[in-house]
């Protein structure tokens, strides 16, 4: 079946720091790949998203790049800021589309202090 | 981007009652929504799509008498927790998307916190 694991948080990082949040998908095909952002007490926004293989989905000076090979689609960013502290989903659509569903990771905490 | 709003932000009810909450899309006709609950420190859950006009498909073990969902216009979906209980507190998210457009993505409520007692 179609699956989404995250690395396990919190993830505590110091200002200007180095992020990086590994996720790892299962599925049949090509799944779209989704990266979503939930600031606390808040719903998802989209941070950004990956179609096909090699894609590299960016925004915010986040990046994540749809590997195939790995069925990988890690999350970085060059130097955080406190503001992003909030949880982070990793997330798939199936191929089949089956109406859209996203299929999510169990999302990983982070923590930036100043 | 898109706008969905969600409504009530936060709800407290007592155990007996129900409660409905209302996710809408503002800016966009949304053909299809989906309801999802999630546990403190938890991923989502999907709970059901709906699709405007039809029934909600439901997922395993969702009961679909206890939630119910309508889908009556193209920027309406309801959830009515229905004789709510303790067990049934929790943050539910709606999302909304067209598939009037391909590979559009879905757009997320600001959630609702649901707190029975």
């Amino acid at each position: 079946g179609n699956s989404v694991t995250q690395m396990e948080g919190p993830v505590t990082l110091s200002e200007e720091a180095f992020l990086t949040i590994n996720c790892t998908y299962t599925a049949t095909g090509y799944p779209s790949l989704f990266w979503y952002v939930q600031y606390p007490g808040e719903g998802l926004q989209l941070l950004l998203k990956a179609t096909k293989a090699d894609d590299k989905g960016s925004n915010k000076g986040f990046e994540a790049t749809y590997r195939k090979e790995t069925t990988s689609f890690h999350l970085e960013k060059g130097s955080v800021q406190v503001s992003d502290s909030a949880v982070y989903f990793c997330a798939l659509r199936p191929p089949s589309n089956q109406g859209g569903k996203l299929i999510f990771g169990q999302g990983t905490e982070l923590s930036v202090k100043p | 981007g898109a706008v969905v709003s969600q409504h009530p932000s936060w709800v407290i009810c007592k155990s007996g009652t129900s409660v409905k909450i209302e996710c809408r899309s503002l800016d966009f006709q949304a053909t299809t929504m989906f309801w999802y609950r999630q546990f403190p420190k938890q991923s989502l859950m999907l709970m059901a799509t709906s699709n405007e006009g039809s029934k909600a498909t439901y997922e395993q073990g969702v009961e679909k008498d206890k939630f119910l969902i309508n889908h009556a216009s193209l920027t309406l979906s309801t959830l009515t927790v229905t004789s709510a209980h303790p067990e049934d507190s929790s943050f539910y998210i709606c999302s909304a998307r067209t598939q009037r457009v391909l590979n559009t993505e879905a757009f997320f409520g600001q959630g609702t916190r649901l707190t029975v007692v």
